[in-house]
């Protein structure tokens, strides 16, 4: 099946920092959505990408398919950002599984 | 309704004991997942359904497991005889066409502790 990497594993940052979580993945897809998990373990959407660029605020991400990876950057950190970011993704048409990477645990410091 | 809805949201049992795990999907979503989280595992896909059918059930993890659903909406994850290593948390996902390419919204899971 479809492999999907995330990097960093870890990342802590101060308060008011710029990151890039970055997804690599091993096959086409057409479904790749961004999550974070907060502290309460709730997955919370932040975008649906399999391909593009997508802006949200201070958050946006883009996804580079004939690459076969996206990035999720987080301008001006807050300590709400705090939790796990996972990538998921979806490998074909017709089959409905994501299939989701290990995640990076963001950290923000006041 | 406006999420996702899972229940119970904590569920200690005894190795050994059967267990039910209940999802409401979003009003009007024909697609509904089932996944685990735990720590060895990370997250992984258990079973789809489109309506009250299971096209893909390739991610049960042995026979103990079972779902299903009924009036395309609420859905019902069973596992007979509970092991230690059941213990994670169970998390259900709807989509509204379920065609892949679709956005899943996830529900807030429940926590199973097998004693």
């Amino acid at each position: 099946g479809i492999q999907v990497e995330q990097s960093p594993p870890d990342l802590i940052l101060q308060e008011g920092a710029n990151s890039t979580l970055r997804c690599n993945f091993s096959d086409s897809v057409n479904n790749l959505q961004w999550f974070h998990q907060n502290p309460w373990g709730q997955l919370i959407n932040l975008f649906y990408i399999p391909s593009g660029t997508k802006q949200n605020g201070r958050l946006s991400a883009t996804t580079v398919a004939t690459e076969r990876y996206s990035l999720l950057y987080i301008s001006s950190s807050q300590t709400t950002d705090s939790g796990v970011y996972f990538c998921a993704v979806g490998e074909n048409f017709g089959n409905e599984k994501l299939t989701f990477g290990t995640g990076t645990r963001l950290t923000i410091i006041p | 309704g406006a999420g996702v809805s899972q229940s119970p949201s904590n569920k200690v049992t005894e190795k050994g004991k059967d267990v039910e795990l209940r999802c409401d999907p979003i009003s009007g979503h024909t697609a509904l997942y089932w996944y685990r989280q735990s720590l060895g595992q990370g997250l992984e896909f258990l079973i789809y359904f489109q309506g009250n059918s299971a096209p893909d059930k390739s991610g049960l993890p042995s026979d103990r497991f079972s779902a299903e659903r009924t009036g395309g909406s609420v859905s019902t994850l069973t596992i007979q005889r509970t092991q230690q290593e059941d213990s994670a948390v169970y998390l259900c996902a709807s989509t509204l066409l379920g065609q892949g390419a679709d956005t899943q919204y996830f529900g807030p899971g429940t926590r199973l502790t097998v004693l």
